[in-house]
């Protein structure tokens, strides 16, 4: 298996431009994770989804932030205006979920985002 | 809910010297534990878990961790460290009765392992 893939790996866009941030878990996974990590906050969920219904979107920062999953095997999150302070690296994990017993989540490679 | 404390944000070590990265959870019922491993400009990968069985637990790589249910602990330690793994290391815990496999992260420790 190839792992999470996540595109772009790095952005860099003007404020007030849109950005739109792509995930592909890895197949047969039931739940993915959405996570932004900066040097001031650390590591921070955003958002997550069971079965492509999102259950918990209570770490998105603002309404500027939206997350989607239309399949089990794609997901987007968008920023709608993008601000300098969004800049961070966003990551992408999924797992197993509970079937099996299993909870551990295999994580992305990042995409590194600067708003200039 | 539950929590994660690291207890270090960082911890410089020399090459060979043995490490200890402490991590404490907040009590529960059940719960399911894991090491990450952050190298620089990379995601995170799994170190190693704690689900049920052994409370010691081991990676691949000569780390270990013990679950330690009365002190409500999964410390990371391996008795001699290299250059390479210098690296941030995240503990995570998941409840046993947690729908989708949240996971509540530590704010990570910096190794740092100098020659």
């Amino acid at each position: 298996d190839a792992g999470v893939i996540q595109s772009p790996r790095h952005e860099v866009t003007e404020m007030g431009q849109e950005v739109t941030l792509r995930c592909k878990p890895i197949s047969g996974h039931n739940s993915l994770f959405w996570y932004r990590q900066t040097m001031m906050r650390g590591l921070e969920l955003l958002i997550y989804f069971n079965n492509n219904v999102p259950i918990d979107d209570s770490g998105m920062p603002e309404d500027r932030f939206s997350a989607k999953m239309p399949n089990a095997s794609f997901s987007t999150l968008k920023i709608q205006p993008s601000e300098p302070r969004d800049s961070a690296v966003y990551f992408c994990a999924s797992s197993p979920g509970l079937a099996g017993g299993h909870y551990e989540q295999y994580f992305g490679p990042g995409t590194r985002l600067t708003v200039t | 809910a539950q929590s994660v404390t690291q207890l270090d944000s960082q911890v410089p070590v020399f090459e060979e010297a043995p490490v200890e990265l402490r991590c404490n959870y907040s009590s529960s019922v059940s719960v399911y534990l894991f090491w990450y491993v952050q190298y620089p400009n990379q995601g995170l990968q799994l170190l190693l878990k704690y689900l049920s069985g052994s409370t010691l637990v081991e990676s691949i790589n000569g780390f270990e961790a013990e679950f330690n249910k009365s002190q409500t602990s999964f410390h990371l330690r391996k008795p001699s460290v290299h250059i390479s793994d210098t690296a941030e290391y995240f503990c995570a815990v998941s409840d046993g009765d947690n729908q989708g496999g949240k996971l509540i992260f530590g704010q990570g420790t910096e190794l740092s392992v100098k020659p």
